[in-house]
This record gives structure tokens, sequence and C-alpha cells, in this order.
């Protein structure tokens, strides 16, 4: 059973340009979460994905910055328009219920020159 | 969720037992405990997680203090490859963590 699948691992987009990161959970996993992780400092909750529904984007920031989870295929993190300050690691977890074991990604190191 | 305090770094030798406090004065009665670590350029690693009584798992085990206001990890005999940030976490429900900045454990030779 594969973890979570992460890609790409590394990211360098031009400011402006758009950003993808994909996440595949965990096998039997129906539960999402996108963090962030700023440089020296710890993760930041951004979202929670179930199946097709977004269930908690308190930690999104309001513009710019989407993510779903389809029926079919990996759950994306869209980030429109990048930024210097969007350049961060972001990790993706999964779990098979809200409240079980979260299994964590190896991220996606986006850059923004 | 509530917010922890944990030491920013600690020590300990090769083959030792290592203590990792937490303190959660403000935990409310259904927040659990979680534990995270977060290896070098990977993403964080669950530990273990408890709500009151102590837990143990072939990890680690977790101490609950009996008011609940802090915890501590366990790790038996530290080895190099626990060398992490370890992350003491609270939260009702759900995997919405507020990570802070944990403890950074180093383990000496």
């Amino acid at each position: 059973n594969a973890g979570v699948m992460q890609n790409p691992r590394h990211l360098v987009r031009r400011r402006g340009q758009e950003a993808r990161l994909r996440c595949s959970p965990m096998k039997g996993h129906s539960h999402v979460y996108w963090y962030r992780q700023l440089p020296e400092e710890g993760l930041k909750f951004m979202v929670y994905l179930q199946k097709e529904n977004i269930i908690d984007e308190s930690g999104m920031p309001k513009e710019r910055f989407s993510a779903e989870f389809p029926k079919e295929g990996p759950s994306i993190l869209r980030i429109q328009q990048v930024v210097r300050g969007d350049s961060a690691a972001y990790f993706c977890a999964s779990s098979t219920d809200r409240d079980t074991e979260a299994f964590f990604g190896q991220g996606t190191r986006l850059t923004v020159v | 969720d509530a917010k922890t305090t944990q030491p920013n770094s600690m020590e300990s030798n090769e083959e030792e037992p290592v203590h990792l406090p937490c303190n959660h004065s403000t935990i409310s009665g259904t927040d659990y405990i979680h534990w995270y670590r977060q290896l070098p350029s990977q993403g964080p690693e669950y530990v273990i997680h408890g709500l009151t009584s102590n837990v143990n798992n072939r990890m680690a085990s977790l101490a609950i203090a009996e008011d609940r206001k802090s915890s501590t990890l366990i790790l038996h005999r530290a080895t190099l490859r626990d060398a992490a940030v370890y992350y003491c976490i609270l939260a009702n429900t759900g995997n919405q963590f507020y990570f802070g900045t944990g403890t950074s454990l180093t383990v000496i030779p």
C-alpha cells in the first residue's frame, strides 16, 4: 500500500504563473488535508476535503488559492498568480476517517522566482 | 484548537530514554493530545495520541497528567533516527492541526 503521493516534489514558477499541486491519498482514504510550511516555521492548516466536498477551508487565503478533491483522481491545490510569499513546502495528508491517524506525503516545495 | 507550549530544543544521548514535555493548560475536555514528528525535508509522521489514559505503542509512550494540563512523550531508547522536530498538538475532532514550532530533538552518538 503506497503512502500519500505528492507531485511534483519540486516546482518552480515565475511570479504571476499558476501552480498546481497534486496529492493522491493512500488507498481507502477519503479525507484529505492540505498544510503549508513556510521556511523555519511550523505547518499551517489550509483546507480539509472529503470526496467532492470542502469540509473546512478556514486556513485558506481568501484569494488566489483553491482546492478540490474530485470523485476520481487526485486532490489538487491550485495557486493562481503566484507571488514570492507563496514559496513554501506544501504537505498533503490523508486519513480513513476524520478522527483516525493522518498520513502525510513528502510535500511539494514551491519556489516562486 | 487550544495551543501548546514545548521547549524549543532538547538533547539526548543515544540509547537513553527521552522525555519530551508539553504544556496545554487550556485544554478542553474533548481535546485529544496528538504527537507528530518531522524529520528534515520530510512530511510529519504520526507518533501517538491519547485522551486521558497513558498510551503505549511500538514507537513511544504518552504520559498524560491527571488534570490533563500537561503530557510527556517518552522515547524509551533514543536512536539517531529519532532526531527530528516533535510536535505536541491538541485537536477536538478531525486532523485540522495547529502545529506550533515543536521541540527539535538532537540525539548525540
